[in-house]
């Protein structure tokens, strides 16, 4: 089983400065299998990043993803007001099928 | 555009089972290269994802929750279930149903959540 963590707990910056998030992974897994989500409160997450660095559809190219094996990546280039929220990484286990989050990253107000 | 709707009652008492159901509109529930997933949210907590769903009937669980789970498909309704028995406090949350895109080349991941309902087990 593989499992994923994430870092810092908590990034508190400025809008206009750049957010780096990592997620880890125990294993290594394939890149295609990596997503990260954004979650506003009271709101169901929202996709952001398929295959490690594929922005899904309507999202500003202010965020990318990047990375493989076991270290992946979610930049946010200069932080708008909306982005200030918690994102969590996902990855699905190929072969034994399970699906996984990580615990999350929360990009807060300095 | 797809949408997902979930719906059940809000209030299951301790060591009975909590039940959902999530009915999928604007598109077939048949289609695709898609498995059907719940995941849920404790208050304040990270994302759980409990188990999924093919149209086929196929499926897989979370290991953590696979004696207590089952997860159904009715196509003829375009909706899938859950059923989580024997429930503690400890399965109180706000549960979500998703859809999971199986694209090898574009990237797998949730591409459509529901509204998410808040199920509270208490006496």
């Amino acid at each position: 089983e593989i499992v994923l963590t994430q870092s810092p707990d908590t990034l508190s910056l400025s809008p206009g400065e750049r957010a780096t998030l990592s997620c880890r992974a125990s294993q290594s897994l394939s890149s295609s299998y990596l997503a990260w989500y954004q979650q506003k409160p009271g709101q169901a997450p929202r996709l952001l990043i398929s295959g490690a660095s594929r922005r899904a559809a309507g999202i500003p190219d202010r965020f990318s993803g990047s990375g493989s094996g076991t270290d992946f990546t979610l930049t946010i280039s200069r932080l708008e007001p909306e982005d200030f929220a918690v994102y969590f990484c996902q990855q699905f286990g190929g072969g034994s099928r399970i699906i996984a989050f990580g615990p999350g990253t929360k990009v807060d107000i300095k | 555009q797809v949408q997902l709707q979930e719906s059940g009652p809000g209030l299951v008492k301790p060591s009975e089972t909590l039940s959902l159901t999530c009915s999928v509109s604007g598109g077939s529930i048949s289609s695709g290269s898609y498995h059907w997933s719940w995941i849920r949210q404790p208050a304040g907590k990270g994302l759980e994802w409990i188990g999924r769903i093919h149209a086929s009937g196929g499926t897989n669980y979370n290991p953590s929750l696979d004696s207590r789970l089952t997860i159904s498909v009715d196509t003829s309704k375009n909706q899938f279930s859950l059923k989580l028995n024997s429930v503690t406090a400890a399965d109180t949350a706000v549960y979500y149903c998703a859809r999971y895109a199986l694209h090898q080349l574009a990237g797998s991941a949730f591409d459509i959540w529901g509204q998410g309902t808040m199920v509270t087990v208490s006496s």
